[in-house]
């Protein structure tokens, strides 16, 4: 199937500092990435979507200029947490779509492992 | 306000059985509809994914689709300890964002 990853898995800083998480798809190209963020017992949200090489779109709510999304290349997202506080402590899931199609359907999209962000 | 509705459970079913998962959407218009397994602390995996009416079929997963009921559901047959997870119901409209249930919590019993 495939394959998208996340990096770090898991991050603790303190707080004010700027945490950078990427994602990739590894066997695929991604034209679209999209970042949802989950909090204990409760469904992923979204948070934004990225279209390779134009600004990402963010979903009503979600500060731009706190979450800085990037999506340089068809298979590397990265989602930069700036001045972090610890109510933004928690997972954070990329998912990718094959803009290609070739597995059978434009339609799916892929999750990453996520990354569990703790900030002090 | 496009909505996916799930019944939060927990959903406990023997080791062996049927698991019946449940999902119910609100626009007519919705074309695409998936579900994924959760497991505590990870992130979803893709399981199945329904286009049209009818049923699909993948191992031990059957997914069924009724539009005019607005109406998806998942069946886990032959049911193991390790197919306890949170399932998620997500569908997609046009070429928009996926939007997800809130998830039914199944726990198989040995």
């Amino acid at each position: 199937g495939a394959v998208v990853s996340q990096h770090p898995s898991r991050v603790i800083c303190k707080s004010g500092t700027s945490v950078k998480i990427e994602c990739r798809s590894l066997d695929f190209q991604a034209t679209t990435m999209f970042w949802y963020r989950q909090f204990p017992k409760k469904s992923l949200m979204l948070m934004a979507t990225s279209n390779e090489g134009s600004k990402a779109t963010y979903e009503q709510g979600v500060e731009k200029d706190k979450f800085l999304i990037n999506h340089a290349s068809l298979t590397l997202s990265t989602l930069t947490v700036t001045s972090a506080h610890p109510e933004d402590s928690s997972f954070y899931i990329c998912s990718a779509r094959d803009g290609t199609g070739w597995r059978g359907s434009y339609n799916e999209q892929f999750f990453g492992p996520g990354t569990r962000l703790t900030v002090l | 306000q496009k909505e996916v509705e799930q019944n939060s459970g927990p959903l406990s079913v023997p080791e062996g059985a049927i698991a019946s998962l449940n999902c119910t959407y609100s626009d007519r218009g919705s074309q695409s509809f998936f579900w994924y397994r959760q497991y505590s602390g990870k992130s979803p995996e893709l399981i199945m994914s329904i286009y049209s009416n009818g049923d699909k079929e993948d191992g031990r997963f059957t997914a069924q689709l009724n539009k005019a009921s607005q109406y998806v559901s998942l069946l886990i047959r032959d049911s193991q300890p390790s197919d306890s997870a949170t399932y998620l119901c997500a569908v997609k409209w046009g070429n928009e964002k996926l939007t997800f249930g809130t998830g039914t919590r199944l726990t198989i019993i040995p």
